[in-house]
């Protein structure tokens, strides 16, 4: 059972468009939703999270917007940059006897041409 | 170090050997997380240490699969007699507190192919 549905699977986007990625999730109990941001070689690193008590956040460029009631959240990067390509995994995490863990989806590889 | 740090970064080996996968995490870092990539896929949750302490191992996906932290810092991942499945890259991670709520700091992981 995938609880992190993550679409597209690819995504080609011309230099200066705006780059969406969209996730949707089935446990109502995640209660925070990260985006990590992956080049090739190198691990994960977090790009931008939000909790469900928000329906949008923004950090630069990137901005997270959630809908409760659907489930779902998506990212939207915004003047998309060739150094933007990279492959992008949403993430949702909930709390269960003191720690927490990341159940990831399956991620979206994202080119932006010059 | 600055970062987590993973060794070795390519592993081959011969089905059927044993390998050893070390994590160093970010010092002082409370909580230390295995995760596992297949290619093309998101990585998928294996165990979590709380200092020297493994609270959960609900990820590792055969009793091949083993981990430990003895001290609370550096942590190995051990795989018994392996298998081609068993081709991925490992990736571990940390963060200061209990949970992967704040960021997390993931390495750049191990690549295992087994052959």
């Amino acid at each position: 059972q995938q609880q992190v549905k993550q679409s597209p699977q690819s995504l080609i986007v011309q230099k200066g468009g705006i780059s969406i990625i969209n996730c949707a999730y089935e446990n109502t109990a995640f209660d925070y939703f990260p985006w990590y941001q992956q080049f090739p070689g190198k691990g994960p690193a977090l790009l931008i999270a939000i909790r469900p008590d928000v329906s949008e956040k923004k950090e630069g460029r990137f901005t997270i917007s959630f809908n409760k009631s659907a489930k779902q959240f998506s990212l939207h990067i915004m003047d998309s940059q060739p150094g933007d390509s990279a492959t992008y995994f949403c993430a949702a995490s909930m709390m269960n006897s003191g720690y927490s863990t990341l159940t990831f989806g399956k991620g979206t590889m994202l080119l932006v041409s010059p | 170090g600055a970062g987590v740090s993973q060794s070795p970064r390519y592993k081959v080996a011969k089905r059927g050997q044993d390998v050893a996968l070390r994590c160093d995490p970010i010092s002082g870092h409370v909580s230390l997380f295995w995760y596992q990539q297949a290619l093309g896929q998101g990585p998928e949750f294996l165990t979590y240490f709380q200092n020297e302490a493994q609270l959960d191992k609900s990820g590792l996906p055969s009793d091949r699969f083993f981990a430990e932290r003895p001290e609370g810092s550096v942590s190995t991942l051990k795989i018994q007699r392996t298998q081609q499945e068993d081709s991925a890259v490992y990736l571990c991670a940390s963060s200061p507190g209990g949970s992967m709520n704040t960021e997390a700091f993931f390495g750049q992981g191990t690549r295992l192919t087994v052959v």
